[in-house]
């Protein structure tokens, strides 16, 4: 089956700069790469997801770039502020069937 | 639109005692799903119903853990008997198509702890 890897396992970063999580997947059929957040006490929640057929998307202070050849995928969030504080998972679904592979999670905190 | 309900939001337990999570998806969601959160780890999938049938159980131990979808909406899962090693949230999520790419909406989760 799929196996993501996710790195860093924590990241701290000051408010403003800018922070990078980064996920590689083994399975070459993924084909669709949702990111989520997780508050603590809350369910995860997508904040981007990119399909394999595109190479980079962004949405305000947030994006998503995937390398199919290489399998990686990475969230890059500019301009953090404190309210970016949270878990972030990334996952790959494989074709076929709607089902998520989930990594082991970023714990960012953005000091103010 | 009102999200992923799901019930009780914390449960304390001892080993070998029988526990029952109770998930109401989001109206018209096809596709349900339960994953296993261990602390520190990312969620696992235990078991994909598409309506009332089941996709995808191969992560679920069926010597304990048990789960249904009547009528294809609410959905339980049971565990019964419970270990150490169960302790854990469980996550409910639904999305409205099986095809690839389509969101899941996760709800808050249970909080289980087996003492």
């Amino acid at each position: 089956g799929e196996n993501v890897e996710q790195h860093p396992s924590t990241l701290s970063v000051q408010e403003g700069d800018s922070a990078v999580i980064k996920c590689t997947y083994s399975d070459s059929a993924s084909n669709y790469f949702p990111w989520y957040k997780q508050e603590l006490g809350k369910g995860p929640q997508l904040i981007i997801d990119i399909r394999s057929n595109v190479g980079e998307k962004k949405d305000q202070r947030i994006a998503v770039t995937l390398n199919k050849t290489a399998k990686h995928f990475s969230l890059h969030i500019t301009e953090t502020q404190p309210e970016d504080s949270a878990v972030y998972f990334c996952a790959a679904s494989p074709g076929g069937v709607n089902k998520f592979y989930f990594g082991s999670g970023t714990k960012l905190n953005v000091k103010p | 639109e009102a999200g992923v309900a799901q019930s009780p939001r914390y449960k304390i337990i001892e080993k070998r005692q029988s526990v029952a999570f109770w998930c109401n998806p989001i109206s018209g969601h096809a596709t349900l799903y339960w994953y296993q959160q261990i602390l520190g780890q990312g969620p696992k999938l235990l078991i994909q119903f598409q309506n009332n049938g089941v996709v995808d159980d191969s992560q679920l131990p069926k010597d304990r853990f048990s789960a249904e979808r009547l009528k294809g909406v609410d959905s339980t899962l049971k565990i019964q008997p419970a270990k150490l090693e169960d302790s854990a949230v469980y996550l409910c999520a639904s999305s409205f198509l099986q095809g690839v790419g389509t969101e899941a909406f996760f709800g808050q989760g249970t909080r289980l702890t087996v003492v």
